[in-house]
Order: C-alpha cells, then structure tokens, then sequence
C-alpha cells in the first residue's frame, strides 16, 4: 500500500531534550517535506526536499533541522525543543513538478507537546 | 511572498445543495494548486490538483478551477451529502518549489 508513515504519532517530552519524528515513503517520491499545523494559524511548510541532498526551508524553519540521506526518510529534528513547537505535525511527498503529477501524499501526523 | 486565502471560514449549507469554495493567491507565478479536505482529528486527503496550465479538474461531484491570472480558485461541490462536511484546504507550490496553504474553509452540510 502507498503510504508516507511518521513516527511516533504522540510525543510528549520537556524542554530542551533533542527529539526526532520519522518520516518514510514507499512511493519512490522526489519531494518530501514538513509542516506544522496550528490552530488559527493552519499548515505552514518548516522545510522541504526536492531530492537526496538538497534540502530547502520553507515559512517557519527557526528551530527545526532536516536530512535527506536516503530518498525513502526525511526525518524532523529538534535539537532543543521549546514549548512555541508544541503542534501536530505533518510529513508529505509527492513525486515532484517535473514528474507530472505533483499531488501530495500526508501521513498522519505527530501531535507533539512540549513542556 | 506569496498569500493564499480562503473565505469564508466557515459555511454550512443544506443537504443537496450545490456550493462553491473559494481559493484567492497573491502571486499568479505558480507551478500547481492542490485541493485537501482535512476531517477533525485527521490528516490531509488530496481531492484535486490543476497544473499551472490547466484550467480545470473534475473528479466525482467535484471541479476544480483555476484562474491564474486573477489569482483564483474555487472548488465546486455537486449535491452535497452530510459525509462532505470537513474543513476544505487549498495550497500552491511557488517557483521556489515552496508550498503556501490558506487556512481553510470549514464546511458543514445539514442533513
């Protein structure tokens, strides 16, 4: 089955200690990124990959670092988390602009509250 | 920078009735537009997506129009059913690949 999968779906944790939410495709998809969505505020991209490599920031990078080492993973990092990252975030992919069909694919999302 | 918004926020509507959502952009140099519906709790279902050369796409009761040289959208919904009420997301990707969403339409339909 077609998926983008993120792990864990819920993570509470406190201030300051590094955490990571996996993100992984199945789809062979150039394009990957993050978002977060907050109440009144909707999704907002923090960053995005259009290949292995090559990593872009979106609106609301500040706090967030990615990786692309593999075409299949783009996992979301935060190196010393604040309570202003407590959301639910999301993981997406799409094959890319120059594929054809750009649509995009979501995981479920990561609520994540930080104390 | 590029600004999406959706309006109205919120709108309810009778079981049946055809209805219209809107989808306004402030910069028309953009390579697609996508439409999402998000249900409470839920991740993000595409609907449709229009290339930037398109003017429109049809699945279902649903069609999608694109207008980019005004900087609009919009998502028409035939015969609406109870089960179409969600919050209805429109999102561009820029020439710089980034990708802008407007905040959503909440839609609910009466039974």
């Amino acid at each position: 089955e077609a998926q983008v999968t993120q792990n864990p779906r819920y993570l509470i944790t406190v201030t300051g200690k590094k955490l990571t939410v996996t993100c992984s495709q199945n789809m062979n998809h150039e394009y990957m990124s993050w978002y977060r969505q907050d109440p009144g505020l909707g999704l907002r991209q923090i960053y995005y990959s259009m290949n292995v490599e090559v990593t872009d920031k979106g609106d609301v990078p500040e706090g967030y670092k990615v990786s692309r080492k593999e075409k299949r993973n783009f996992p979301l990092i935060l190196e010393s988390p604040s309570p202003n990252q407590t959301s639910l975030y999301f993981c997406a992919s799409s094959s890319g602009r120059l594929a054809g069909t750009d649509t995009q694919y979501f995981g479920p999302g990561t609520r994540l509250t930080v104390l | 920078k590029q600004e999406v918004t959706q309006i109205p926020a919120a709108l309810s509507v009778p079981e049946g009735e055809n209805l219209v959502l809107n989808c306004s952009f402030t910069d028309s140099a953009i390579y697609n537009l996508q439409w999402f519906r998000q249900d409470p709790g839920k991740g993000l279902t595409s609907l449709l997506l229009i290339q930037s050369s398109q003017r429109e796409q049809t699945s279902g009761r649903l069609n999608a129009s694109l207008d980019k040289s005004s900087g609009r959208s919009t998502l028409y919904i035939a015969a609406s059913q109870p089960g179409d009420s969600a919050t209805y997301l429109c999102a561009v990707k820029d020439r710089d690949d980034k990708i802008i969403f407007g905040k959503g339409t909440r839609l609910h339909i009466l039974p």
